[in-house]
């Protein structure tokens, strides 16, 4: 069974830029999440989409957006992008409604110059 | 924003030791889970456990929930070089929705 996929790996962007990040979940997985992880602050929750709805919303500001297409796949977009924005981003997909148990993509590994 | 306590930090072994780490809360969890993160790589869950109390093992690891819902421990028995990884803790409310709260993580490094 394959796992959450997430395209790209790497990607190199300056500031003011923006991104797009994809997410492909497990098969069956309705539910997805994504983490922002740094040193300084860890794991941190971005957002969960489940039926092409945002159920649930961390603490970022709003250059930080997602959607879920019909097939559950996700993106995430970070726009006018700052250093800070540096980070490893990761996806995660749940089979469980309330999208606890959480399995984790690879990541993609953002650098903002 | 909310983070487990998650001790200890790091830790240094020898090949065959058993190895204990644990996470608290000042909050009630659902759901406890525990995962391990190599370099360069996204989390891969290795224990969830959904009940008070509950103990849980996978092979080498056995995770508990805490009778309080506020703490959790893995234990790692006999560990192998390739143990070596940083292993969260993440805490689940009653209803989720993707929102996981994490640990600070343990750096596990095993000496053949």
């Amino acid at each position: 069974k394959a796992g959450v996929t997430q395209t790209p790996r790497y990607l190199i962007k300056t500031r003011g830029q923006q991104v797009t990040l994809s997410c492909s979940p497990i098969s069956g997985h309705r539910s997805v999440s994504w983490y922002q992880q740094t040193p300084g602050q860890g794991l941190q929750f971005l957002f969960e989409y489940f039926s092409e709805t945002q159920r649930n919303k961390g603490n970022f500001p709003g250059r930080f957006s997602g959607r879920q297409f019909s097939n559950s796949r996700s993106e995430m977009n970070v726009s006018t992008l700052e250093l800070g924005d540096s980070a490893l981003y990761l996806c995660a997909s749940s089979k469980t409604p309330d999208g606890g148990e959480l399995f984790f993509g690879e990541g993609s590994r953002l650098t903002v110059l | 924003g909310q983070q487990l306590n998650q001790s200890p930090q790091s830790m240094f072994i020898q090949e065959g030791e058993d190895v204990s780490m644990n996470c608290t809360s000042s909050s009630i969890f659902n759901t406890w889970l525990w995962y391990k993160q190599d370099p360069g790589e996204g989390p891969v869950l290795l224990i969830a456990l959904y009940k008070a109390g509950e103990l849980t093992s996978n092979g080498r690891l056995t995770a508990q929930f805490g009778i309080t819902r506020k703490d959790s421990f893995l234990n790692i028995s006999a560990s192998i070089p390739s143990d070596v990884g940083i292993y969260f803790c993440a805490g689940a409310g009653g209803t989720s929705y993707g929102k996981l709260t994490f640990g600070q993580g343990t750096i596990l490094t095993v000496h053949p």
